[in-house]
C-alpha cells in the first residue's frame, strides 16, 4: 500500500515568512510523529499525535512551531516567522499504534526547508 | 537526558565481510530499539527492530540487544556495496509520547 507522503518535497522561503508542511500517514496508522534532521545531525523529535488526542507540544523547539492533525489523519506543521536556523529536513513518520509491538515508525520522504 | 550514542565512522568494510555496527543508550526506560538505514538525501528506512535481550535474525541482518549493558548492535553478513549508507540506531519507551531517540548514525562504506 501507499507509504507516508509529505508535501512539499522542497521549500525555499525568506526569513520571516510562515511555512506549512503537510503529512499524510499510512492508512490505518493512528500514531503520527514529526522529526527534524539538520545537516550532519541526528533526528530531533518534535511532536507526536495519537488519533485525535491533543499532542504534547513540549518537544517543539520554540513557540513559532505549531502542529495540528485533522480527523486523526493528515497533519500540518506550521513554522511562523521562519529563521535561518529552521533550515532542515522535516520528516514525518507514522505507526500502527504507540506501543505494544505496533510502534515501528515508517518515514515519509521529508520536506527540505531552506530559509534564506 | 536520553541519549543514543553511535560511532560516526566512516566504517569501511570489504565486500563480503561482516559489518558490525554498535550503539549504546542512556535511558533505562527504553523498551524497543530500531535500526534504520538512510541513504544520502533520502529518508530513513527500517531495517530491524528488537525488544528482547538476545539476537534477532532477518536475512543477512542480525540485531543484538543487551539491556544490562545498554547496548544494541547490528551485524550485516555478506556485505554488499548497496549496504553503503548511514545506519541510525533509535530507542523508544513505548507509548509514543517521546517519539524515538536517535543516534547521529554510523556511516558505513562497503569496499568492492
Amino acid at each position: 500500500g501507499a507509504g507516508v507522503s509529505q508535501s512539499p518535497s522542497n521549500k525555499v522561503t525568506e526569513k520571516g515568512k510562515d511555512v506549512e508542511l503537510r503529512c499524510d500517514p499510512i492508512s490505518g496508522h493512528t500514531a503520527l510523529y514529526w522529526y527534524r534532521q539538520s545537516l550532519g545531525q541526528g533526528l530531533e523529535f518534535l511532536i507526536y499525535f495519537q488519533g485525535n488526542s491533543a499532542p504534547d507540544k513540549s518537544g517543539l523547539p520554540s513557540d513559532r512551531f505549531s502542529a495540528e492533525r485533522t480527523g486523526g489523519s493528515v497533519s500540518t506543521l506550521t513554522i511562523q516567522r521562519t529563521q535561518q536556523e529552521d533550515s532542515a529536513v522535516y520528516l514525518c513518520a507514522s505507526s500502527l499504534g504507540p506501543a505494544g509491538g505496533q510502534e515501528t515508525q515508517y518515514f515519509g520522504p521529508g520536506t527540505r526547508l531552506l530559509v534564506l | 537526558q536520553k541519549e543514543v550514542e553511535q560511532n560516526s565512522g566512516p566504517l569501511s568494510v570489504p565486500e563480503g565481510a561482516i559489518a558490525s555496527l554498535n550503539c549504546t543508550y542512556s535511558d533505562r526506560g527504553s523498551q524497543s530499539f530500531f535500526w534504520y538505514r538512510q541513504y544520502s538525501g533520502k529518508s530513513p528506512e527500517l531495517i530491524m527492530f528488537i525488544y528482547s535481550n538476545g539476537d534477532k535474525e532477518d536475512g543477512r541482518f542480525t540485531a543484538q540487544l543487551n539491556k544490562a549493558s545498554q547496548y544494541v548492535s547490528l551485524l550485516i553478513r555478506d556485505s554488499q556495496p548497496s549496504d553503503s549508507a548511514t545506519y541510525l540506531c533509535a530507542g523508544g519507551r513505548g507509548g509514543g509520547a517521546d517519539g524515538l531517540t536517535f543516534g547521529k548514525g554510523t556511516h558505513l562504506i562497503i569496499q568492492p
